[in-house]
């Protein structure tokens, strides 16, 4: 019974390439989120969204673009995909928008541009 | 700006031993405060919260952090280090007014020695 899952687990692929991410959560949670960890492990939040509105959406290319189809699913597409791309994403869920209950990660998906 | 600084990027103990992770924080609002945990390949596990209720607080496998608003610190703590205990550590604050997000500190990898 995973609560946030992610797939795929690895991603490689080359430079130039469109690629997506699918993320789902069977909490019952509002809120879902995108994050991105590099190479020396720290964490920076991408995107955010509540109820499938778009409540966070911080300075990242416009090659990546989230799309919530419904709020238990939070997909993230990156379109000529870069060497700078590589990186683990993790994808969370939180109760409410302001997730003071914590958030709940999905295991990441390690994404490799060759 | 509220910010998250963990002080020390590495951290290594013996079996049995303290543990002892650093965390200060600083925002002009109440802040949320909180410790993940991630082992290798995995993603992050809610360790404990710290929301404005008790200033000590209980988390799992043993461990606990103490809210100390007048050093503005939020060290995490286990009386006895396991050697399943070794991973990265991460304080996060979460912003509590205008939009909602974490902000995550560097993260302090753990060893734990035999």
């Amino acid at each position: 019974d995973t609560a946030v899952s992610q797939t795929p687990k690895y991603l490689v692929t080359q430079m130039g390439n469109d690629k997506s991410i699918k993320c789902e959560q069977n909490l019952g949670h509002d809120t879902m989120y995108w994050y991105k960890q590099d190479s020396k492990k720290f964490l920076k939040i991408m995107f955010s969204y509540n109820n499938k509105e778009l409540i966070i959406n911080e300075t990242v290319p416009n090659r990546f673009s989230p799309k919530s189809p419904d709020k238990a699913h939070l997909n993230l597409h990156i379109n000529s995909l870069e060497l700078g791309d590589s990186a683990v994403y993790f994808c969370a869920s939180s109760q409410t928008g302001t997730g003071v209950y914590g958030y709940t990660f999905g295991s990441g998906t390690r994404l490799t541009v060759v | 700006a509220q910010s998250v600084t963990q002080l020390d990027s590495h951290v290594s103990v013996s079996e049995g031993t303290p543990v002892l992770l650093r965390c200060n924080y600083s925002s002009s609002y109440s802040p949320s405060l909180f410790w993940y945990v991630q082992h290798p390949n995995k993603g992050l596990q809610l360790l404990l919260k710290y929301t404005s209720a008790a200033t000590l607080v209980k988390g799992i496998n043993g461990f606990e952090a103490e809210f100390k608003k007048s050093e503005t610190s939020f060290h995490l703590t286990k009386p006895s280090a396991h050697m399943s205990d070794a991973a990265e550590y991460f304080c996060v604050v979460s912003l509590s007014s205008g939009t909602y997000k974490y902000i995550f500190g560097t993260g302090t990898r753990l060893k734990v020695l035999a």
